[in-house]
């Protein structure tokens, strides 16, 4: 089956790391990918990494992957307030590239 | 950079009107997509095209009918819109097999 699961909220402060997780279940889907929406807002993609990689780093972003756990992770380096938001982790399934979401993890930043 | 494009941004309905949603994305994209995000839920494929003149259906098409008008449009139809039906409806674009999606803003619909 298709599911995605994610932690509901985080909290951390300005200047810290924020290290947000993610778990799937299909195990032939090919990219994983990060959005981010704000209130109001429609999904910004962050970044997204190929199934066969096993990191990706993006400025302040970094996203690893562990295929035999099935985790995937999004680490934001030097949070700041502006990073608040809901993040969601999403798998591709099939050629296509039919999108399964988690239900988002909301990150407050505090100063 | 306009990217995907969806109107209108706010609308109620009563139980029962019917409405088209729109969506226009200028990337040159084959494929274009409708969800639907409830809280705590996440967000839940309801049709997609996978290019123009194709439509299929997603996890929940049900009260729903798409039309792929043209490479660039894509319309959501509710026929005869239900309370269940209130939610957040997100268009998406992307170039094709394993190129990422990008969202258009939304649009906010309540049925009372």
């Amino acid at each position: 089956g298709e599911d995605v699961e994610q932690s509901l909220f985080l909290s951390v402060r300005e200047g810290d790391s924020s290290v947000i997780n993610c778990t799937y279940t299909d195990s032939s889907s090919t990219y994983l990918y990060w959005y981010k929406q704000e209130p109001g807002a429609g999904l910004q993609l962050l970044t997204y990494i190929f199934s066969n990689m096993d990191m990706k780093q993006d400025q302040r972003l970094t996203v690893l992957l562990n295929k035999k756990d099935k985790h995937l992770s999004l680490r934001i380096a030097d949070t700041q307030t502006g990073d608040s938001a809901i993040y969601f982790c999403a798998e591709s399934i099939g050629g296509f590239q039919k999108l399964v979401f988690g239900t988002g993890t909301r990150l407050l930043v505090s100063p | 950079n306009a990217g995907v494009t969806q109107t209108p941004k706010f609308q109620v309905l009563k139980t029962g009107q019917s409405m088209t949603l729109q969506c226009a994305q200028d990337m040159n994209h084959n494929s274009m997509y409708w969800y639907r995000q409830d809280p705590g839920m996440g967000l839940r494929l309801i049709y997609y095209s996978a290019s123009e003149g194709t439509t299929d259906k997603g996890e929940v098409p049900n009260g729903y009918n798409v039309s792929r008008l043209n490479k660039r449009e894509f319309s959501l139809r509710l026929e005869s819109a239900a309370p269940s039906q209130t939610s957040v409806y997100f268009c998406a674009s992307s170039g094709g097999s394993n190129q990422p999606q990008h969202f258009g803003d939304g649009t906010r619909l309540s049925i009372l």
